[in-house]
């Protein structure tokens, strides 16, 4: 089993929508989590962070439920702009950098 | 501000030819991280430097794989002899700390080893 879970997707939504994506994590110790944005051909960059009482930012919302392992990303009123791989990143422990990255869920807004 | 920057970006080569990638890291940044990305198996940590000094090179796959960071301002991973199975995106990232939030991107290089 991956340490870091993601569905591929692609998910195709139209413009306007409400997009979800989750991701579970194994390790248990995992004190940090965050979302990465990685365009076609680019490279990934920061999102978010995501915190234990959840955060906003914008159209962004992320949550965190340390109980069954998962953390989500919400995007509301999808832009076409929006289109590109979501990471979903966890960092093993409080401290350390071994950050380990999902492969990734492809979201693509559609006009 | 400049960002991570990598040479070259891409890179075409042949097998067991030597391959050397290049990373300038953002100024005053004192971690840096290689990684490398394929469609199979996403981004892979392959190793991680703490002022200078390697830390943890557990992810390098094997002695094929090299890295140094002679000074605060430059590192390159070597890959000799290179293999078809190299083939990948190679990033550098840097942060101002371990395990900060923000790890920054370099725009990667784009292996081919035919």
């Amino acid at each position: 089993r991956k340490e870091v879970e993601q569905d591929p997707g692609p998910f195709n939504v139209p413009e306007g929508a409400t997009v979800a994506f989750n991701c579970t994590y194994s390790n248990s110790a995992s004190q940090s989590f965050f979302w990465y944005r990685q365009d076609c051909r680019k490279e990934p960059k920061l999102l978010m962070s995501v915190y234990s009482s959840g955060n906003e930012d914008g159209r962004f919302t992320a949550q965190l439920n340390r109980a069954s392992q998962y953390i989500s990303l919400l995007i509301r009123d999808s832009k076409l702009s929006d289109s590109a791989t979501y990471l979903c990143v966890v960092n093993r422990g409080s401290g350390t950098y071994k950050y380990i990255f999902g492969t990734g869920t492809r979201l693509k807004v559609l006009a | 501000d400049a960002g991570v920057i990598q040479s070259p970006r891409h890179e075409v080569t042949e097998m067991g030819q030597e391959v050397t990638l290049r990373c300038k890291p953002i100024s005053g940044h004192n971690s840096l991280f290689w990684y490398r990305q394929t469609m199979m198996r996403g981004l892979e940590l392959l190793i991680y430097f703490n002022n200078n000094v390697p830390i943890d090179d557990s992810g390098m796959p094997e002695d094929r794989f090299s890295a140094k960071m002679p000074n605060a301002s430059f590192s390159t991973l070597k890959i000799q002899p290179s293999e078809p199975r190299d083939s990948a995106v190679y990033f550098c990232a840097s942060s101002d700390r371990a395990g900060a939030d923000t790890q920054y991107f370099g725009p990667g290089t784009r292996l081919t080893v035919l």
